[in-house]
């Protein structure tokens, strides 16, 4: 059972043009999200987070929205780059005290075109 | 580089043959992860470690142990190999459980069960 949905597998944008990753999840007790970069080769990097009780979050180029009610999140990035291109990872995680684990989408492949 | 160091970063075994996934930290975290990382799955846990002296199964730790050798070091043991156990192996850390940053990830291990 997928708790964390990413439906999209690729994403293609062309550079300067706003990319948007989305990600859907069913369990309505996890209270904190966060977006990770996975580059080949290399493990994934942690990129920005949102707590439940926000909805937008920005962090430079890279803006994290949460909607509660529709339990859906998007990560917008804007401008795109071509270094953004990367497979993207939403994460969600319930902060109960002994329930640290994070719960991974399936990625999204984000290819950013010159 | 201050981190997480993942040994060996690849491997072949046959199937039946055990080895040990070595991951060590230098960033005085307090828990540490094991995940897989398999096409169209995403990272799924397999164990952490909330604190030293402690690990908890996560959700796919069937043909796996672990050991938490000390604060810095986290091991994942394979004891007979099947190839169903071929992946891409993460190891993580974070600092704790009322820390909201992110896990910092190693690069990772490709197993190859043969």
């Amino acid at each position: 059972d997928q708790q964390v949905k990413q439906n999209s597998p690729s994403l293609s944008v062309q550079e300067g043009r706003i990319s948007i990753l989305n990600c859907d999840y069913t369990n309505s007790m996890f209270d904190y999200f966060l977006w990770y970069k996975k580059y080949p080769a290399e493990g994934p990097t942690f990129l920005i987070s949102i707590s439940s009780i926000k909805d937008k979050n920005e962090d430079g180029r890279f803006t994290v929205f949460l909607n509660k009610s529709a339990k859906h999140l998007s990560l917008h990035i804007v401008p795109s780059q071509p270094g953004d291109s990367a497979v993207y990872f939403c994460a969600a995680r319930r902060s109960n005290f002994g329930n640290e684990k994070l719960t991974f989408g399936t990625g999204t492949r984000l290819t950013i075109i010159p | 580089n201050a981190g997480v160091t993942q040994t060996p970063k690849f491997q072949v075994l046959k199937t039946g043959q055990s080895m040990t996934l070595q991951c060590a930290q230098d960033m005085n975290h307090n828990s540490m992860y094991w995940y897989r990382q398999d096409p169209g799955m995403g990272l799924r846990l397999i164990y952490y470690s909330a604190s030293e002296g402690t690990t908890d199964k996560g959700e796919v730790p069937n043909g796996y142990n672990v050991s938490r050798l000390n604060k810095r070091e986290f091991s994942l043991r394979l004891e007979s190999a099947a190839p169903s156990q071929t992946s891409v192996y993460f190891c993580a850390s974070r600092m704790g459980l009322k820390s909201n940053y992110g896990y910092t990830f190693g690069s990772g291990t490709r197993l190859t069960v043969v």
